[in-house]
């Protein structure tokens, strides 16, 4: 079946400092990936999504490249702020309406900024 | 524009007791529609999913139970609540593009 491995956290960096997590993934065909951002007591936004290979996904600062050869998904922002810390999730589609569109969740990576 | 609800925010209940956790959304028509648990620092697990009125798919076997009684609403029961029960419960909708949207959650506390 499919699955996602992100690094487990915690994540300590200081303000301005650059992020990277690590996502890979294993699945059937072609899935469209994702990352998400949940903040402290609320639900998962959507930060990014790639629907194919070496689609580039970027939001609010972050991105992200599918890379089909590496099966990965790695979430980059070059300069963090105190208002990043959250946890990420990374997650991938089981295309398809009549199949749910269920995703797969990775565990989720907590970051926390310092100033 | 989509918007998904949720209520209640937080909840308290004793063991033993009933529980319903509502979830509607606006803006969309037949959407698929989800139910997920988070326990306190862990991950998301998948509860149940539901690709139209009526069609419920279960992921996991436990004492809830879910209801889709119409297109944008989905409701989450148990008729006696344990106390593995606790959790933040997040409800969430797509469409065809594969990406989910998800709510403020519901905060159970079960005593």
């Amino acid at each position: 079946g499919n699955s996602v491995t992100q690094m487990e956290g915690p994540v300590t960096l200081s303000e301005e400092a650059f992020l990277t997590i690590n996502c890979t993934y294993t699945a059937t065909g072609y899935p469209s990936l994702f990352w998400y951002v949940q903040y402290p007591g609320e639900g998962l936004q959507l930060l990014l999504k790639a629907t194919k290979a070496d689609d580039k996904g970027s939001n609010k600062g972050f991105e992200a490249t599918y890379r089909k050869e590496t099966t990965s998904f790695h979430l980059e922002k070059g300069s963090v702020q105190v208002s990043d810390s959250a946890v990420y999730f990374c997650a991938l589609s089981d295309y398809g309406k009549a199949a749910g569109n269920k995703l797969t969740f990775g565990g989720g990576t907590r970051v926390l900024v310092k100033p | 524009s989509q918007t998904i609800h949720q209520w209640p925010a937080t909840l308290v209940q004793p063991v033993g007791s009933p529980l319903s956790l509502e979830c509607t959304v606006e803006g969309t028509s037949n959407p698929n529609l989800y139910w997920y648990r988070q326990a306190a620092g862990r991950g998301l697990q998948l509860l149940f999913y539901s690709v139209g009125i009526g069609q419920i798919s279960s992921e996991v076997p436990q004492n809830l139970s879910a209801s889709r009684p119409q297109d944008r609403q989905f409701i989450l029961s148990s008729k006696k609540l344990l106390l593995s029960d606790s959790g933040f419960y997040l409800c969430a909708w797509s469409l065809t593009s594969g990406a989910q949207y998800f709510g403020p959650g519901t905060r159970l506390t079960v005593l």
